[in-house]
């Protein structure tokens, strides 16, 4: 099975604060997503990743950048972090394709509260 | 308009009960319909998908596309406490990355 792995599932960080939250997916899938979860929200994309070294804006960018060095490694760093950025984190995986045929593999989330 | 509707619920029935969750959604270019289950404190995977119109079935589950509707459903058969989760319907085929996720229902299943 595909393992998508969040390296924290409970973070607490305070107002200002660099935050990176890690993503390690065992698979060797190229496409790599961020998502934050917040009630009455659904699901929003953050960055994505089609390939190492790539990246590219999802719907709600702003505040945040990613990296990712290494295929099976995906970090969404937040440059300072803010209350409105308390949320849940969802990391994701897929091989290459179109979104119809490579669903997505899911991480167990990270819960990121700030104050 | 949004693309992709899902009533949040939540949605909760007794044991056993025939269950129907649905989304309607604006593109009518949309071909590929998935179902996504997302557990509590879990990330959601995926449930089942299908093609255009008409039903598939897996198991207990049924999915149904009317696209002259604009209108998708999973209904569950003999409901049981663990499909107790937040179903999620999924298009790909617009936003950023090609999915589109509705908000997701909260089911309930009360012993």
């Amino acid at each position: 099975d595909v393992k998508v792995t969040q390296s924290s599932r409970y973070l607490v960080k305070r107002t200002g604060e660099k935050v990176f939250l890690e993503c390690v997916q065992d698979m060797d899938h190229e496409n790599m997503f961020w998502y934050r979860q917040d009630p009455g929200l659904g699901l929003r994309l953050i960055y994505f990743s089609y390939d190492v070294k790539m990246k590219e804006k999802g719907d709600i960018p702003e505040g945040y950048s990613v990296s990712r060095e290494k295929k099976e490694r995906f970090s969404l760093i937040l440059e300072s972090a803010s209350t409105n950025q308390t949320s849940m984190y969802l990391c994701a995986s897929s091989p290459s394709g179109s979104s119809y045929n490579s669903p997505l593999h899911f991480g167990n989330g990270t819960r990121l509260t700030v104050t | 308009q949004k693309e992709v509707e899902q009533d949040p619920g939540p949605l909760s029935v007794p044991e056993g009960a025939i269950v129907s969750l649905n989304c309607t959604y604006s593109n009518s270019a949309f071909q590929y319909f998935m179902w996504y289950r997302q557990y509590s404190r879990k990330g959601p995977e995926l449930l089942m998908y299908t093609y255009s119109s008409g039903n598939k079935e897996d198991g207990r589950f049924t999915a149904q596309v009317d696209k002259s509707s604009k209108y998708i459903s999973l209904f569950i058969r003999d409901s049981q406490p663990s499909d107790s989760a937040t179903y999620l319907c999924a298009i790909p085929g617009g936003g950023a990355d090609g999915l589109t996720f509705g908000k997701g229902t909260h089911l309930i299943i009360q012993p």
